[in-house]
């Protein structure tokens, strides 16, 4: 069990621009679930995955977000032209498959938008 | 949906005090976590606690689902206790609602 793993660390980019995260989960975990958090903040969830199937987005979650997990391993989330609204902490987390299951969360990717 | 409050919103603690920190949950969960998060943002899993009571160290926590709360206990505070404290519900697998945080502070 490696752990949640996210890359990358921190991304610094101009406003515009379109960024990508990954998600690596800890395997056999089926579910994958994606957060943003801004400072001061909880974390809010953005959007979930039950294997490869999109199963739930949050309204937070606008037309310029995308996320995908092709092959029901890794996961990655696109943000397109980015935003300076967009600067937050993204967290990714998994957890098996079946119900009533701990939640395991990376460490993040930290967003600046320039 | 389902809301989360967490109380206090601050505490401030001389190292060795003890502390019991809240988190009220609207409706019905069948999924409680703790979490700290430390100055460098990780998210560190502290209890997965549905119901029940568990420890861990010198960190306790109690759930009472019947009734919608969970406290979180802190004996022996040290300065690396620092930081936010997280709780978290969801209901059957869904995606986790966080309450705004505890935010912690143990002076020396």
């Amino acid at each position: 069990d490696t752990g949640v793993s996210q890359d990358p660390r921190h991304k610094i980019t101009k406003r515009g621009q379109n960024v990508t995260f990954r998600c690596d989960p800890i395997s056999e975990h089926n579910r994958l679930y994606w957060y943003r958090q801004t400072l001061g903040q909880g974390p809010e969830f953005l959007t979930y995955f039950q294997n490869e199937a999109q199963l739930e987005k949050s309204r937070l979650l606008s037309d310029r977000f995308s996320a995908e997990r092709p092959k029901g391993s890794f996961s990655t989330l696109e943000i397109q032209r980015t935003e300076q609204g967009d600067s937050a902490m993204y967290l990714c987390a998994s957890s098996p498959g079946w119900s009533n299951q701990p939640q395991h969360f990376g460490d993040g990717t930290r967003l600046s938008i320039l | 949906g389902i809301q989360v409050e967490q109380s206090p919103p601050d505490l401030i603690l001389q190292e060795g005090a003890n502390s019991t920190l809240r988190c009220n949950f609207s409706d019905s969960v069948n999924n409680l976590q703790w979490f700290h998060q430390n100055p460098w943002g990780q998210l560190i899993n502290l209890f997965y606690i549905p119901s029940g009571t568990k420890q861990n160290g010198r960190l306790s926590a109690t759930t009472v689902a019947t009734e919608r709360y969970s406290l979180l206990y802190i004996s022996s505070s040290q300065t690396t206790d620092s930081g936010v404290y997280f709780c978290a519900v969801a209901y059957y697998g869904q995606n986790f609602v966080f309450g705004p945080g505890t935010r912690l502070s143990v002076l020396p």
